[in-house]
């Protein structure tokens, strides 16, 4: 399974645009790179998922390059209710037995 | 929709005693995930279920926990006996085996289950 690396924390002010990068220089053809979401005594919560280029949904958008060794959570206009840790994990969703792999994520904190 | 349900969502235990959760995943779910998650880390993937059959528990600790899934729904996790290092939020999760009406691989995980030991 691919290693990720991204920032152990981050702070932004609210209304401001966030963008975490994760970096995952092995991943491999079929991999995926997804984004979860994590608040404090609950379960993970799907945010995005991508393969390649630019995908955007309600909440998120994800920049993955050309060499897909990167990738990058753009969350426009933060609120405090975005102060989370946040996980980028890669994985084969097409392996038969599909797993996520969690790092320690990073941790936004959202000021006022 | 339903979500996936847990319980209980706390348990205090003493060393050595045994403990065990539960886990109901959303309906039609053939893959069930435990993970286990300690304070400040990610969560780690204990074992992982399709249907009723074991795709993959090489990270669970054999000696100590066990877990099944009868008749495919819902599953049991069970520590015994258990030891102060496996004081953590003990999470189950569930997904279709494909890609979702979305066409997204995505987990559904539940509010966990905070077992401490003392």
């Amino acid at each position: 399974l691919a290693k990720t690396t991204q920032p152990i924390s981050m702070d932004s002010y609210e209304g401001q645009e966030v963008n975490i990068t994760c970096s995952h220089n092995n991943i491999a053809t079929n991999d995926y790179i997804t984004w979860y979401q994590q608040f404090p005594s609950q379960g993970p919560r799907f945010i995005i998922q991508g393969y390649k280029t630019k995908v955007t949904n309600e909440v998120a958008s994800l920049f993955i390059p050309a060499d897909r060794k990167s990738s990058t959570l753009s969350l426009p206009r933060v609120s405090l209710s975005d102060t989370a840790v946040y996980y980028c994990l890669v994985g084969d969703p097409g392996a038969g037995s599909y797993q996520l792999t969690f790092g320690k994520g990073t941790k936004l904190s959202v000021i006022p | 929709e339903a979500g996936v349900a847990q319980s209980p969502r706390y348990k205090i235990i003493e060393k050595r005693q045994s403990v065990a959760f539960w886990c109901n995943p959303i309906s039609g779910h053939a893959t069930l995930y435990w993970y286990q998650q300690i304070l400040g880390q990610g969560p780690k993937l204990l074992i992982q279920f399709q249907n009723n059959g074991v795709v993959d528990d090489s990270q669970l600790p054999k000696d100590r926990f066990s877990a099944e899934r009868l008749k495919g729904v819902d599953s049991t996790l069970k520590i015994q006996p258990a030891k102060l290092e496996d004081s953590a939020v003990y999470l189950c999760a569930s997904s279709f085996p494909t890609a979702g009406g979305k066409g997204v691989y995505e987990q559904y995980f539940g509010p966990g289950t905070r077992l401490t030991v003392t």
